[in-house]
């Protein structure tokens, strides 16, 4: 049961680099999310998607891009680090349903900028 | 918009003891989903539990129960027999109907205490 899957686990960049956070899910679920979560703090919402196509802005989304050319998978771009994108970043699917409506977490990535 | 409160930023509790996080929310739907989430030192998002606003009865998972008191827009989770593995932050949830995304309040970090 992989669920939804992050990639990398953790990752230092330099300021002014680019990277992209890989998100898969393999349950078939129309709404993907990502969240970025500051030590000591909830969770903020970058950017999500409802179908593959079509992604919409979240709280936070300056500095950010995304994708959503599948179901299965929802990468995050950075395109130009700063600092202020030191964060733990989380992807999620959403399960739809009447009864079972339910959102799922990958297990993180831990991005710093130095 | 939606908007969730936890007014306790930290509390503790003895091992085998029950504590009670509380949790208030703000909405004018009617149908909508509320969710307790814990995240260890691991950094994983673990959901707990999930209460389903038509539903009356409160939900329960083991040691884990809800008081959902829609009227009031509260809802507070409450853990029996306290056990060291239930140290986290808890984040309580809102999602409402639709493509709207899960609002998350500002959690609330609990120890436990042998």
């Amino acid at each position: 049961n992989a669920g939804v899957t992050q990639t990398p686990k953790f990752r230092i960049l330099k300021i002014g680099q680019s990277m992209t956070l890989q998100c898969t899910q393999d349950m078939n679920h129309n709404y993907m999310y990502w969240y970025r979560q500051d030590p000591g703090m909830g969770l903020k919402l970058i950017y999500y998607s409802v179908g593959a196509g079509i992604t919409d802005k979240g709280e936070v989304p300056n500095g950010y891009n995304v994708s959503r050319s599948t179901t299965e998978d929802f990468p995050l771009r950075l395109e130009l680090a700063a600092p202020s994108q030191t964060s733990v970043y989380f992807c999620a699917s959403r399960k739809t349903g009447s009864s079972t409506d339910t959102q799922y977490f990958g297990p993180g990535t831990r991005l710093t900028v130095l | 918009a939606q908007t969730v409160t936890q007014s306790q930023p930290e509390m503790s509790v003895q091992e085998a003891e029950t504590v009670t996080l509380s949790c208030t929310y703000d909405t004018s739907e009617n149908n909508y989903y509320l969710f307790w989430y814990k995240q260890p030192p691991s950094r994983q998002m673990i959901l707990v539990i999930r209460q389903e606003a038509y539903k009356q009865q409160n939900a329960t998972e083991n040691r884990f129960s809800v008081n959902f008191q829609k009227a009031a827009k509260s809802f507070s989770l409450k853990i029996s027999d306290s056990q060291l593995g239930d140290t986290a932050m808890y984040f309580c949830a809102f999602l409402g109907p639709g493509n709207t995304p899960l609002v998350f309040g500002k959690g609330t970090r609990l120890s436990v205490i042998a």
